[in-house]
């Protein structure tokens, strides 16, 4: 079965500081992967999403980046964090194929605090 | 552009008896899916339900069942027999069933449903 899992799962970084916020998938092959954010009391926002290893798309202009250095590696970053950074980050995964194709599936999740 | 809505903020239920979650969705496209997201306290965003638009038979998961109405753009979730453990935010959530790779999901604004012991 498939698994997705993200961390850390709490961080607390002071403005101006770098981010990275790592997620890995299992049990599939080339996943679409996502990273979304949800402020507090709101929905989801897309930030970046990716169809392959190296091919990522922003939906956001903001101060964050995403990398995929593998097929089932995500990465979120960020050179120097603002206030406004903070939030809930959910990465997420789909594929085509079987069952569970065209479904979106989310991670545990990670909450930013900027101070 | 795909837009979500759920129109009621929050409910609140008593414990055995059954709720309707509504969401209404605006599209121009004939094939998508559409799908019900629940996230309790602990903020996971866990699958409750899907349907495929193609089918007209209402999705069934155990206690959780849709009324899907294709023509009215109109997908509500139907909670039977709520349990304390139901508490938690719902999304209604819709995707293309597109050529591209790419599936874009759209969510709605969720709705805060809390069940009373």
């Amino acid at each position: 079965s498939q698994t997705i899992h993200q961390w850390p799962a709490t961080l607390v970084q002071p403005v101006g500081s770098p981010l990275s916020l790592e997620c890995t998938v299992e049990g599939t092959s080339n996943p679409n992967l996502y990273w979304y954010r949800q402020a507090a009391g709101r929905g989801l926002q897309l930030l970046f999403y990716s169809v392959g290893i190296g091919q990522i798309s922003s939906e956001v202009p903001q101060n964050l980046s995403a990398s995929r250095p593998q097929d089932r590696q995500f990465i979120l970053s960020s050179k120097k964090l603002l206030l406004s950074d903070s939030g809930f980050y959910l990465c997420a995964w789909s594929n085509y194929t079987g069952r569970s194709g065209n479904t979106i599936y989310f991670g545990e999740g990670s909450w930013l605090t900027v101070v | 552009a795909q837009t979500v809505t759920q129109s009621q903020p929050e409910m609140s239920v008593q414990e055995a008896e059954t709720v309707t979650l509504s969401c209404t969705y605006d599209t121009s496209e004939n094939n998508y899916y559409l799908f019900w997201y629940k996230q309790p306290p602990s903020r996971q965003m866990i699958l409750v339900i899907r349907q495929e638009a193609y089918k007209q038979q209402n999705a069934t998961e155990n206690r959780f069942s849709v009324n899907f109405q294709k023509a009215a753009k109109s997908f509500s979730l139907k909670i039977s027999d709520s349990q304390l453990g139901d508490t938690a935010m719902y999304f209604c959530a819709f995707m293309k069933q597109d050529k591209r790779r790419f599936n874009d999901m759209r969510f709605g604004a969720g709705t805060r449903l809390t069940v009373k012991p």
